[in-house]
């Protein structure tokens, strides 16, 4: 069974402090995304990541995909409460044509 | 563009009831999926198709149905609902051709089995 555990599972932290959301698996991904959900709607894509120790920066949110592509970071600098939301996972096998979720990490930033 | 579109937003369904759960998109994807979540389990892949004509289970399958018979449209039906079936249901389209499956997703579908 291929897995792809979020950390943490929930946070709460105030406005304008950083925070960072891991995703592991022992599995080799071609790509991982990440997406958001706010309550009563569906996921959104974030960003995809291809390249082992590739970064991308979407504003204040900071992606890397790890060198051996079986783990990916989120960190949110100064984080503000429209940050609010359930953080997804999702890493793609080429392989069989899967994509593995992460069972998500609930963000909520107290103004 | 509308994007995914689902409908309903909510049903409330007795076991042994049965319905269709519709999906369209108007992006001219060729995959789409069915998904259900529920709380600390993250998405779930329920039913998947990579083209009209062309549908394969996913991880929980048991208990829905799909069909495919345009690209725009994915129907998904629950045969026989029963309280395990309580959950958020959504669908989700992707192009082919990118190589990532990177998904689209519609505003879901809460659903209740009493």
């Amino acid at each position: 069974t291929q897995l792809l555990e979020q950390s943490p599972q929930f946070l709460s932290i105030q406005e304008g402090e950083n925070l960072t959301v891991y995703c592991n698996s022992s599995s080799v991904f071609s790509s991982l995304q990440w997406y958001r959900q706010e309550p009563g709607e569906g996921p959104v894509l974030l960003v995809t990541v291809v390249t082992g120790g590739e970064v991308k920066k979407l504003k204040r949110l900071t992606f890397q995909f790890g060198d051996a592509r079986k783990d990916s970071s989120l960190h949110i600098t100064a984080a503000q409460p429209g940050d609010t939301g359930l953080y997804l996972c999702a890493g793609f096998m080429d392989s069989n044509y899967q994509l593995i979720w992460g069972a998500g990490t609930k963000l909520i930033i107290k103004p | 563009n509308a994007g995914v579109t689902q409908t309903p937003k909510f049903q409330v369904l007795k076991t042994g009831q049965s319905m269709t759960l519709q999906c369209a998109q108007d992006m001219n994807h060729e995959y789409m999926s069915w998904y259900r979540q529920d709380p600390g389990m993250g998405l779930r892949l329920i039913h998947y198709s990579v083209g009209a004509g062309i549908t394969d289970q996913g991880e929980v399958p048991n208990g829905y149905n799909v069909s495919r018979s345009t690209t725009e449209d994915f129907p998904l039906r629950l045969l026989s609902a029963a309280p395990s079936q309580t959950s958020v249901y959504f669908c989700a389209s992707s192009p082919a051709g990118t190589g990532t499956y990177e998904q689209y997703f519609g505003p879901g579908t809460r659903l209740t089995v009493t």
